[in-house]
This record gives structure tokens, C-alpha cells and sequence, in this order.
């Protein structure tokens, strides 16, 4: 049984490029989860998602980030026109579809952003 | 404003040494609190605690959350030098019902042979 997915490992983008995060959750599970960890800081929450649908965007910057999920293939986290500040560590977690567990999250292993 | 505070931020300790690491809590719409262990890669789960005052245990690693003090400990007896890694505690919030963690900054632990 695969865990979480996430790809590219490291990612080395330009200012001003894009940045696509690709993950694929755990099988059976329908909630995806992203954290950012910057630096000397712990994982801070990002976005939740189920299929076609973003539940709660609440921890996203306003401008140049977003995120889906859709029906089919993995969730992927954009950011347009990337800066030396999103320079961090992208995780994705999943959890299964029931709510009494949804706090119980699966964690991929990360992709490494580095803006240069 | 919610937050989780890990303590001590880092921690060297001998082989065969019990560590006790350290989580407090703010967090105005808590469900559970989580332990990861977070090496080089992906954090891995060790526990999920939501009622006070059961130890929740797995081999050398032991757990336990206190609601009313709004705290939790992770104990790790006889340590090896595979226990060195970064330790990650987390708030389950319910404010949204969403699943939101909130993490604290971790205990980086290392274990010297």
C-alpha cells in the first residue's frame, strides 16, 4: 500500500517562474491537506481539499497560490511567479473520507522548493 | 490567537537515556493532539491522543494528554540512535471542521551512541 506521493522532490525555479506541486494521496483516502515549512519554522497549514472542491483555503496567500484537486490525477499546488520568500518545503498529507479520523493525516515527503 | 509550543527546541541525549519531550497548547477549539516524527523526509505518524489521562503507548515511545492543564508529553525510553530526528507536535482544530493542524515548532532530538 503506497503512502502519500509527492513529486518533484526539489524544485529549482527562477523569480518570476512557476512552481507546480504535484500530490498523490494514499488509496482511499479523499482529503488532501498542504503545509508549507519554511525555514527554522514548523509546518504551517495551507490549503484542504476533497475531489473538485476546496473546503478550506484559509491558510493560502491571497495572490499567486492555488490549488485543486481534481476528479481524476493528483492534487497540485500552483504558485505563478514565484519570489526568494517561497523558498520552503511543500508537504502533502491525506486522510481517509471518514470525519471522526480526518485529523489523522498521512504525510508525503515533501517537495523542496528553491527560488534562485 | 492558537498556538502550540514544543519544549525543549532541541536535545542531546546518550543511548539508553529516557527523554521526555514537551507540548503545550492554545488552541481555543481543540479535537486531538498529534505526535510526528519527522526525519528526512515525510513526518511520520506516532500517535493521536484525544481523551485525558490515557497513555496511549507503541514499544519505547508513550504518550499522554492532559485537557485541563493543556499539555501533552511524549516519552522515549532507552533511546537508540534511530530515535534521532526532529519530534512534531500537532493540534487537531475544529473551528472549521476541516482537519486543520496546527504544529508547533518541534524538538530536535539527537541520540549520541
Amino acid at each position: 500500500n503506497a503512502g502519500v506521493m509527492q513529486n518533484p522532490r526539489h524544485l529549482v525555479r527562477r523569480r518570476g517562474q512557476e512552481a507546480r506541486l504535484r500530490c498523490s494521496p494514499m488509496k482511499g483516502h479523499s482529503h488532501v491537506y498542504w503545509y508549507r515549512q519554511l525555514p527554522e519554522e514548523g509546518l504551517k497549514f495551507m490549503v484542504y481539499l476533497q475531489k473538485e472542491n476546496i473546503i478550506d483555503e484559509s491558510g493560502m496567500p491571497k495572490e499567486r497560490f492555488s490549488a485543486e484537486f481534481p476528479k481524476e490525477g493528483p492534487s497540485i499546488l500552483r504558485i505563478q511567479q514565484v519570489v526568494r520568500g517561497d523558498s520552503a518545503a511543500y508537504f502533502c498529507a491525506s486522510s481517509p473520507p471518514y470525519r471522526v479520523s480526518s485529523y489523522e493525516q498521512y504525510f508525503g515527503p515533501g517537495t523542496r522548493l528553491t527560488v534562485t | 490567537e492558537d498556538k502550540v509550543v514544543q519544549s525543549p527546541l532541541s536535545l542531546v541525549v546518550h543511548e539508553g537515556d529516557t527523554v521526555t519531550l514537551n507540548c503545550s497548547y492554545e488552541v481555543t477549539n481543540f479535537r486531538s493532539l498529534l505526535w510526528y516524527k519527522q526525519e528526512k523526509k515525510a513526518p511520520t505518524f506516532l500517535f493521536m491522543l484525544t481523551s485525558s489521562g490515557i497513555e496511549k503507548k507503541s514499544g519505547r515511545l508513550s504518550s499522554i494528554l492532559d485537557k485541563k492543564e493543556l499539555f501533552s508529553i511524549l516519552n522515549i525510553t532507552a533511546t537508540q540512535t534511530g530515535d534521532s530526528a526532529i519530534y512534531l507536535c500537532a493540534v487537531g482544530d475544529g473551528s472549521s471542521n476541516t482537519g486543520k493542524l496546527i504544529f508547533g515548532q518541534g524538538t530536535t532530538l539527537q541520540v549520541k551512541p
